[in-house]
């Protein structure tokens, strides 16, 4: 089974728009980290955000913001007033316990229309 | 400022050559990660460090092998590359503290391509 589920390939929002990017994750362990990372055309894997498992409020980082619903094992991405240069690959990612094996998902690509 | 720098942004080898990828952090960070990215498939774990000398297996480490001497300084090698290999490939390193933060710091990347 797939440990980190983006099934939005693409994604279209108008420019000042919030924009919601889908995740699912799998883990049995209670203890895991949850991550999003922006990738613009130049290729370089920006970090956005984080979220740990026993976190009990939704991390916030600037205009980006993670919506964590533990029971429904979601960690959706939301960019509040998008903005031109929000264009890029976003990629969802987990932590399994505190080691160092990372998941990371298949992307969603962002257009930000003007 | 954070920084971790890959030796080349692009390479072309061809298939049999022994390869070798390198990556420096300048953050004095204990891990260290190799990742390749292919479409489609996102970012796939090959080698992870978690100190000098010590390397652990990622989900794709067949025809890879990893090397870290000095804490600043994580290679990749190819043994000998093979056109399945032709990839991107990204160096990180991780600061982690527990209960606080936790992030990965990417390098530009590696475009390999075998012929």
């Amino acid at each position: 089974a797939q440990k980190i589920t983006q099934t939005q390939p693409g994604m279209f929002v108008q420019e000042k728009e919030a924009v919601t990017l889908d995740c699912t994750y799998d883990t049995s362990d209670p203890s895991y980290g949850l991550f999003w990372y922006k990738q613009p055309s130049s290729g370089e894997m920006i970090f956005l955000i984080y979220q740990g498992s026993y976190d009990q409020q939704n991390a916030t980082e600037g205009r980006y913001s993670l919506n964590f619903q533990k029971a429904r094992k979601s960690a959706n991405l939301v960019i509040s007033a998008s903005q031109l240069g929000d264009s890029a690959m976003y990629f969802c990612a987990m932590r399994e316990g505190n080691g160092n094996q990372f998941y990371f998902g298949t992307g969603t690509s962002l257009t930000v229309i003007p | 400022d954070v920084k971790v720098t890959q030796s080349s942004r692009y390479l072309v080898k061809r298939t049999g050559e022994k390869v070798f990828l390198e990556c420096v952090q300048d953050m004095d960070h204990e891990n260290m990660f190799w990742y390749r990215q292919d479409p489609g498939l996102g970012l796939r774990l090959i080698y992870f460090s978690y100190d000098v000398k010590m390397k652990e297996k990622g989900d794709i480490p067949e025809g890879y092998s990893v090397s870290r001497e000095k804490k600043e300084r994580f290679s990749l090698i190819l043994e000998s590359a093979s056109t399945n290999q032709t990839s991107m490939y990204l160096c990180a390193s991780r600061f982690f503290l527990a209960g606080v933060a936790d992030t990965q710091y990417f390098g530009p990347g590696t475009r390999l391509t075998v012929l």
